[in-house]
């Protein structure tokens, strides 16, 4: 299994609403990353999770909560969020962060509209 | 900080051999990624150098020189499905930073 889900494909939501993205992989995978790309550009790196402990945090507002419950599931958790926050967010994973080779493989995104 | 430059646009015919150029400033570099992304699609990777010289993969070549902060990425043989946007992306700061550059839109024309 080469795949990472990612729940749900769209998700609209108000500034007051709290909900949820999920990711999952089943590759063995270590590391685990999220990312926010805006229409025409590149994807940005948001967190990093490295054996299941947050390695990078890219000075993401707190609005946006990460967390990896194990090794194979991803959370971000968001909380009073502003319409400039919609995007894609992309979740990825690669074997580890240790080795330097960096085959990171993305799951499909979370079209996220903020009202 | 980091940065990568890369062409914004480029467009070709089928059939042909395009070069899409990618230069790049960090520290404590550890390698060169490739990705393509379809219109609405999700990154796929392609390639990743880490030394100099020129790593193949079917119709893809990958190209690095570490001295001049440059890569490269070939497609040869090209067909219609590869019009996406290519990213190079740099991982640094001793692997702690990985960053995507701008990205390049190819188009392949008939």
């Amino acid at each position: 299994d080469t795949e990472v889900t990612q729940t749900p494909k769209h998700l609209v939501m108000g500034m007051t609403n709290k909900k949820s993205l999920k990711c999952e992989q089943h590759m063995g995978h270590r590391a685990m990353y999220w990312y926010k790309q805006k229409a025409k550009k590149p994807p940005e790196l948001m967190f990093v999770y490295s054996y299941e402990k947050l390695s990078i945090n890219e000075s993401v507002p707190s609005r946006f909560s990460p967390e990896c419950p194990n090794s194979s599931l991803l959370n971000l958790h968001l909380h009073a969020l502003q319409p400039e926050d919609s995007a894609l967010y992309l979740c990825a994973s690669s074997q580890d962060r240790t080795s330097g080779y960096n085959e990171q493989f993305f799951g499909p995104g979370t079209r996220l509209t903020v009202l | 900080g980091q940065s990568l430059e890369q062409p914004s646009e480029v467009t070709a015919v089928e059939g042909a051999i395009v070069q899409i150029n990618c230069t790049y400033q960090t520290s404590g570099f550890y390698g060169l990624s490739w990705y393509q992304q379809h219109d609405g699609g999700a990154p796929t990777f392609l390639s990743y150098n880490a030394l100099d010289g020129l790593e193949e993969t079917g119709r893809f070549s990958s190209f690095l020189s570490r001295s001049d902060s440059y890569g490269y990425l070939l497609l040869q043989e090209l067909q219609m499905k590869d019009s996406a946007s290519y990213f190079c992306a740099v991982l640094g700061n001793y692997g702690q930073n990985f960053v995507f550059g701008p990205g390049t839109r190819l188009s392949v024309l008939p």
